[in-house]
């Protein structure tokens, strides 16, 4: 297995614009995890999926923020507008529910200017 | 906010010394997992202890947990200087849900 898989690595974008995270959970895990790491505010939990349903959005930070996973093997985070502030690693996580081990992906390096 | 928060915030020790991280939480777990985090990687698990468990080893780790002080340890043995990194202390209670404490950046110098 390839591992979690997130798309894309890097992303430079301006003030205002919509920015599209994407990730490919391992097959078979049926839990899936945002977090987004800053230097201020370490690793936040933003949202998780179980069976592709949303449990927990507490996280996420305001309506300008939504995650969609329309089917087992694809899920979606979507900043629209961005804002310099945003500018942060987002990890996208999976796990098979019930074991709570996390396999992370590599992350996405968004930069809002 | 954050469950946990790991003590020291950074460390730098010698290749062959040994590295202890601390980590305490606020509420009641029912896991405590910890990850490290290589610079510009995502997270790697290491080791889960549950919360009717004291202590837990795995190679040159050594994890401890105290439920009643709600805290946790993270001791690396004869450390490397592959070992420099950032390690994390995660907390569950119950649910799939993960929070992560601020974390130790660990420097071992060759």
């Amino acid at each position: 297995d390839a591992g979690v898989i997130q798309s894309p690595r890097h992303e430079v974008t301006e003030m205002g614009q919509e920015v599209t995270l994407r990730c490919k959970p391992i097959s078979g895990h049926n839990s899936l995890f945002w977090y987004r790491q800053t230097m201020m505010r370490g690793l936040e939990l933003l949202i998780y999926f179980n069976n592709n349903v949303p449990i927990d959005d507490s996280g996420m930070p305001e309506d300008r923020f939504s995650a969609k996973m329309p089917n087992a093997s694809f899920s979606t985070l979507k900043i629209q507008p961005s804002e310099p502030r945003d500018s942060a690693v987002y990890f996208c996580a999976s796990s098979q529910s019930g074991a709570n081990v996390l396999t992370f992906g590599a992350g996405s390096r968004l930069t809002v200017l | 906010s954050q469950q946990g928060e790991e003590d020291p915030q950074a460390l730098s020790i010698q290749e062959g010394e040994n590295a202890t991280m601390n980590c305490s939480y606020k509420t009641s777990i029912n896991n405590l997992q910890w990850y490290r985090q290589n610079s510009g990687r995502g997270l790697v698990h290491l080791i889960l202890i549950r919360s009717n468990e004291r202590e837990k080893h795995s190679g040159r780790l050594r994890v401890t947990l105290d439920t009643s002080k709600k805290s946790s340890s993270l001791l690396i043995t004869a450390s490397r200087a592959a070992d420099t990194a950032s390690y994390f202390c995660a907390t569950d209670q119950n649910t799939d849900k993960l929070i992560f404490g601020t974390g130790t950046r660990l420097q071992v110098f060759p």
